[in-house]
């Protein structure tokens, strides 16, 4: 059964600074990997989908990459503002249905 | 405006009652899903539809039931058997296929008084 693991649950940095955000799943035979954003009371948004044969993508302050043998992804945000401060999901298909496992997420505040 | 609406923004239900959670999307999505969200749990999966008239259970379907009668709508029961309601509610969808991305409504807060 596909697990997936965000470390830490909870972050807090000063803005402007570069951070890396990490997910973990133990079945590397995935479909494909997508980060989501939450913010507080509301749905989530799609930040960036990486499709199984993809090392990376990116969108605009915002890369994805994938090591699919290892089982790792991670979401750089360059030059972190208040604006960030949201919480950030990975999920990942790995079935043939369209179905997605999701980590518990990483909350992050980012300090003016 | 392509998306996902998800009504009402707030619910409250007494014990014993069943209520509906709305769930429309514009998206031409085959793909439709529910997911409950509690506080450090992350989202679990409920029920999902990949075409219409045809649905299965997620992981915890116990005291929940669905339709989908139309592509565009897939309406979430919460019926009296499901014991501990109370949570966050989200539509998604998506395409079929290998490759999929979710697009995920706003959400709907249940409280049972």
């Amino acid at each position: 059964k596909q697990e997936v693991t965000q470390i830490p649950a909870a972050l807090s940095v000063p803005e402007g600074e570069n951070l890396v955000l990490n997910c973990s799943f133990t079945d590397s035979a995935i479909y494909n990997l997508q980060w989501f954003r939450q913010d507080p009371g509301k749905g989530l948004t799609s930040l960036l989908l990486i499709q199984s044969s993809q090392r990376e993508q990116t969108s605009g302050r915002l890369n994805a990459s994938l090591d699919k043998s290892s089982g790792r992804s991670t979401l750089y945000i360059a030059a972190s503002q208040p604006g960030d401060s949201a919480t950030y999901l990975c999920a990942v298909k790995t079935g043939a249905n369209s179905k997605l496992t999701f980590g518990k997420g990483i909350t992050l505040s980012v300090r003016p | 405006d392509g998306g996902i609406t998800q009504s009402p923004k707030y619910l409250f239900r007494k014990e014993g009652q069943n209520v509906t959670l709305s769930c429309e999307q514009n998206l031409n999505h085959d793909a439709m899903y529910w997911y409950r969200q509690d506080p450090g749990q992350g989202l679990r999966l409920i029920y999902y539809s990949q075409i219409v008239n045809d649905f299965q259970k997620g992981d915890i379907a116990e005291g929940y039931s669905v339709s989908r009668e139309k592509k565009e709508s897939f309406p979430l029961t919460v019926t009296s058997a499901q014991k501990n309601p109370t949570a966050f509610y989200l539509c998604a969808s998506s395409t079929t296929g290998d490759i999929n991305e979710q697009f995920f409504g706003p959400g709907t807060r249940l409280t049972v008084l």
